[in-house]
């Protein structure tokens, strides 16, 4: 699987979007992007996944350069209960998640 | 009701001793995992099941021996603890095996003394 490299972490806002950048710049053709995310003490939950289109769902959106060798998640509007680790994870279309170091997102008030 | 349900929640045991955690899930999924994930947080994939057959097997020493009775449950079993499989292990579940969403457990804390 390509690796992904993704800042350690970043604060945010309380209502503002929270743009978080993901490099996979030896994506290859038939890997996707996904994202998902650990709440402190919890499991990691999926949030998103492309392939080179950009997607939108009820939880985020996710913007994939032409090149596909970025992507950036975007949390509309953060809210406290976004607080986690979010990981960006690059993956031919099996079964295996190879999760890295993530990017800890703080929301402050 | 949990989707993913893992239990014991904590478990601190000796070392050298043998212990079980156990999976379930009420999904109607056909594939489940179990992974690692370290006191440096990064999460691994350990074994991977697709309707009770063994299909991920990642480098774990066979003292980890995993169990699929049926296809709502993966059991994993360590013998002869050592200190170094203190972690969090997660289960997960997935519809398929290449199902693009997994589904994790709350996870199980092991330590080992």
């Amino acid at each position: 699987d390509a690796k992904t490299t993704q800042p350690p972490s970043m604060d945010c806002a309380e209502g503002r979007a929270a743009n978080l950048p993901c490099n996979h710049s030896t994506i290859s053709g038939n890997e996707y992007v996904y994202w998902y995310r650990q709440i402190h003490s919890q499991g990691p939950q999926y949030i998103i996944h492309g392939l080179k289109n950009n997607e939108t769902n009820e939880m985020a959106s996710l913007i994939i350069t032409e090149d596909r060798k970025s992507s950036t998640l975007i949390l509309p509007h953060a809210t406290l209960r976004d607080t986690a680790v979010y990981y960006c994870i690059v993956r031919a279309n099996d079964y295996k998640l190879s999760f890295g170091a993530g990017t800890t997102v703080t929301v402050r008030a | 009701d949990t989707a993913v349900s893992q239990t014991p929640k904590y478990l601190v045991t000796q070392m050298g001793n043998d212990k079980s955690i156990k999976c379930e899930q009420n999904l109607g999924h056909d594939t489940m995992y179990w992974y690692k994930q370290d006191s440096k947080k990064f999460l691994k994939i350990m074994f991977s099941y697709n309707n009770k057959e063994l299909i991920i097997n990642e480098t774990v020493p066979n003292r980890f021996s995993p169990k699929s009775p049926d296809k709502a449950h993966l059991n994993l079993h360590i013998n002869s603890l050592e200190l170094g499989d203190s972690a969090v292990y997660f289960c997960a579940s997935s519809p398929a095996r290449s199902h693009n969403e997994q589904f994790f457990g709350p996870g199980t804390r092991l330590t080992v003394l």
